[in-house]
């Protein structure tokens, strides 16, 4: 069972190029989620995913892009780096409660560490 | 709109010596909380969560955190404190508006010295 994975786990990129940080669930999840984690801020989502093909923005989305054509993946793109967008990078997923009353547990992924030159 | 404060950005205890770290939410109706533990380097797990019912919840490793409506807090708890429990905690809420979302606040990182 491997539950969320990421990948790559480590990246070193430079200023202006595409990046895209890979997130595969095993559960069927309905939900996955994108967050950032910087010193001072804790988590901030980026991107959230209600099914597939249903995307919507989360509290920090620029410079981001986001697409989900199938239920375990779920790409995080960034489409021009900037040394801002240095940070870790988690991906979480849940299951779908079937009512908006009520918030299920999120499962994360081991994070990727990304550093934009 | 939904938010958690946790006061505390760093503690210290002994090992053996009781814990407890402080959540504050902000939120008009009955919250569904969390807290989460990161280790170094690795991903956050699930300790325990608050939906309704008893305001005392048991969680994993031997934490509690207690549910006060009045003070609007969630804090967790441990009676005794081990080596392994150095890690960074996270409180968060729930999202209520259908995004599933969760809150967090920034963190309180445990140091446990022998």
């Amino acid at each position: 069972d491997a539950g969320i994975t990421q990948s790559p786990r480590y990246k070193i990129t430079e200023t202006g190029r595409q990046v895209t940080l890979m997130c595969h669930q095993t559960w069927s999840h309905s939900y996955m989620f994108w967050y950032r984690q910087d010193l001072g801020h804790g988590l901030r989502l980026i991107y959230y995913s209600a099914a597939a093909d249903i995307t919507d923005k989360g509290e920090v989305p620029d410079g981001y892009v986001v697409s989900r054509s199938k239920t375990e993946n779920f790409p995080l793109t960034l489409e021009s780096a900037t040394r801002s967008q240095t940070s870790v990078y988690f991906c979480a997923s849940s299951e779908s409660t079937g009512t908006s009353m009520r918030t299920d547990t999120q499962y994360f992924g081991p994070g990727t560490r990304l550093t934009v030159l | 709109a939904q938010s958690v404060t946790q006061p505390d950005i760093h503690i210290t205890v002994s090992e053996g010596a009781s814990l407890e770290l402080r959540c504050n939410y902000s939120y008009g109706a009955t919250p569904y909380l969390f807290w989460y533990v990161q280790s170094p380097g690795q991903g956050l797990q699930l300790l325990l969560k608050y939906f309704s019912g008893d305001t005392l919840v048991q969680g994993i490793k031997g934490f509690e955190a207690e549910f006060k409506r009045s003070q609007s807090s969630f804090n967790l708890r441990k009676p005794s404190v081990h080596w392994s429990d150095a890690a960074e905690y996270f409180c968060a809420v729930g999202d209520q508006t259908g995004a599933n979302n969760l809150f967090f606040g920034t963190g309180t990182r445990l140091t446990v010295i022998p």
